[in-house]
């Protein structure tokens, strides 16, 4: 079983709709979580980080954490074209500053 | 913003040079890091430095070494260059967390080609 795992995709999603992206991870000591967007051949780029239990918001962007179930999500509303790029989740352990990631989920937003 | 600059965006050497790739980054950062990234492989960490001359070996540090002589700069160093590390490196650069991790913040990246 891999650390962290998303579904590679492409998830395919009309032009205004929301996007759902998954990310479960297997380290139950997993403390920091964050999303990151990376065009096809730039880097990756910080979209969120999320610590506790919840729902956090940022602009069109929220991110889901459920420590219970180990598992975060990144919903993205009114997708837009720009937003075609793939999107890497990764975890962090409380006691270490080393990000595990994940293979990443492809999104292309269709007009 | 926070700043990570990378030495090349494109490099071309040959198998068996000795190769450098530097990362610098203008936030006092403690922590820094060197990923490579391949198709199907995705991001994997090589080492990480999280103070002055500290180094950490990642999961793949073989036929990798670093240098961090000053707080802003962390160097790669490929020792004798081979095919099979034609890859991007990305260098990453955060704050040292205590309870929690904070935010790494990559550089553009150096596509590396050995031939």
């Amino acid at each position: 079983q891999k650390e962290v795992e998303q579904n590679s995709g492409p998830l395919s999603v009309p032009e205004g709709a929301i996007a759902s992206l998954n990310c479960t991870y297997s380290d139950r000591g997993s403390q920091s979580f964050f999303w990151y967007r990376q065009y096809s051949g730039k880097s990756p780029e910080l979209i969120m980080s999320i610590y506790s239990n919840g729902d956090k918001e940022d602009g069109r962007f929220t991110a889901q954490l459920n420590k219970a179930s180990q598992y975060v999500s990144l919903l993205i509303r009114d997708s837009q074209p720009s937003d075609s790029a793939t999107y890497l989740c990764a975890v962090s352990k409380a006691a270490g500053n080393k990000l595990t990631f994940g293979g990443g989920t492809r999104v292309l937003v269709k007009p | 913003d926070v700043k990570v600059t990378q030495s090349s965006r494109y490099l071309v050497k040959r198998t068996g040079e000795k190769v450098f790739l530097e990362c610098v980054q203008d936030m006092d950062h403690e922590n820094m890091f060197w990923y490579r990234q391949d198709p199907g492989l995705g991001l994997r960490l090589i080492y990480f430095s999280y103070d002055v001359k500290m180094k950490e070996k990642g999961d793949i540090p073989e036929g990798y070494s670093v240098s961090r002589e000053k707080k802003e700069r962390f160097s790669l160093i490929l020792e004798s260059a081979s095919t099979n590390q034609t890859s991007m490196y990305l260098c990453a650069s955060s704050l040292l967390g205590s309870g929690s991790s904070y935010e790494q913040y990559f550089g553009p990246g150096t596509r590396l080609t050995v031939t």
